[in-house]
């Protein structure tokens, strides 16, 4: 079946440093959507990407659709304490009714 | 936005019972909704999507006597745990497709965390 890997689980960065989630689908997505999950949290929507080679920013995130529709990066840039939380990758297949299809996640810690 | 509220926000039940939590739509209406679970520090696992108005459809190796999902409306969806043991304590969070125009990303409901004892 459809997979989402995502690397890597886990990441531990100084306040500022930068940071980067990757995501690889074993076949082509339609869209791809990023999620954040706080501790205890529910994921929350980030941002959805559609266009090969799209690339989309959100003040310090910049995130990234692979030419081939296969793969994806989100971006931290100069992190902060408030980014800590596991980002998700969520893929969803063509002609998928609908079903998204989570990556691992990648777990951030900033230390300040 | 659109919101889902998912009810109980955790539970702790024993072996042997059963557990039902809900998850509205507070302002749409939702024809279809996604239930995933979630054990700790792991990503989140389809187990079945509901469709209002005909039954739900299980991913595979999800049991569909043991987990039960009923869409009874277009604002109610429900997953019920049955006799349910500690192996099914998990994060359980439901989803609603994207809504607008154009379509932004999935709603989740907040949660129910479940412990059995």
């Amino acid at each position: 079946g459809q997979q989402v890997m995502q690397i890597p689980q886990y990441q531990h960065v100084q306040e500022g440093e930068d940071f980067t989630t990757y995501c690889n689908s074993s076949t082509t997505l339609s869209n791809i959507q990023w999620y954040k999950q706080r501790p205890g949290g529910h994921p929350v929507f980030l941002i959805q990407l559609v266009k090969s080679g799209e690339v989309k920013k959100q003040k310090r995130l910049t995130f990234q659709f692979g030419e081939a529709k296969k793969n994806s990066s989100l971006h931290i840039t100069a992190t902060q304490t408030t980014d800590v939380g596991t980002y998700f990758c969520a893929g969803r297949r063509s002609g998928n009714t609908g079903k998204l299809i989570f990556g691992q996640g990648t777990t951030l810690q900033v230390k300040p | 936005g659109a919101v889902v509220s998912q009810h109980p926000s955790w539970v702790i039940c024993k072996s042997g019972t059963s557990v039902k939590i809900e998850c509205r739509s507070l302002d749409f209406q939702a024809t279809t909704m996604f239930w995933y679970r979630q054990f700790p520090k792991q990503s989140l696992m389809l187990m079945a999507t509901s469709n209002e108005g005909s039954k739900a459809t299980y991913e595979q190796g999800v049991e569909k006597d043991k987990f039960l999902i009923n869409h009874a409306s277009l604002t109610l969806s429900t997953l019920t745990v049955t006799s349910a043991h500690p192996e099914d304590s998990s994060f359980y969070i439901c989803s609603a497709p994207p809504q607008g125009a154009p379509p932004q990303g999935y709603t989740f409901g907040s949660g129910t965390r479940l412990t059995v004892v």
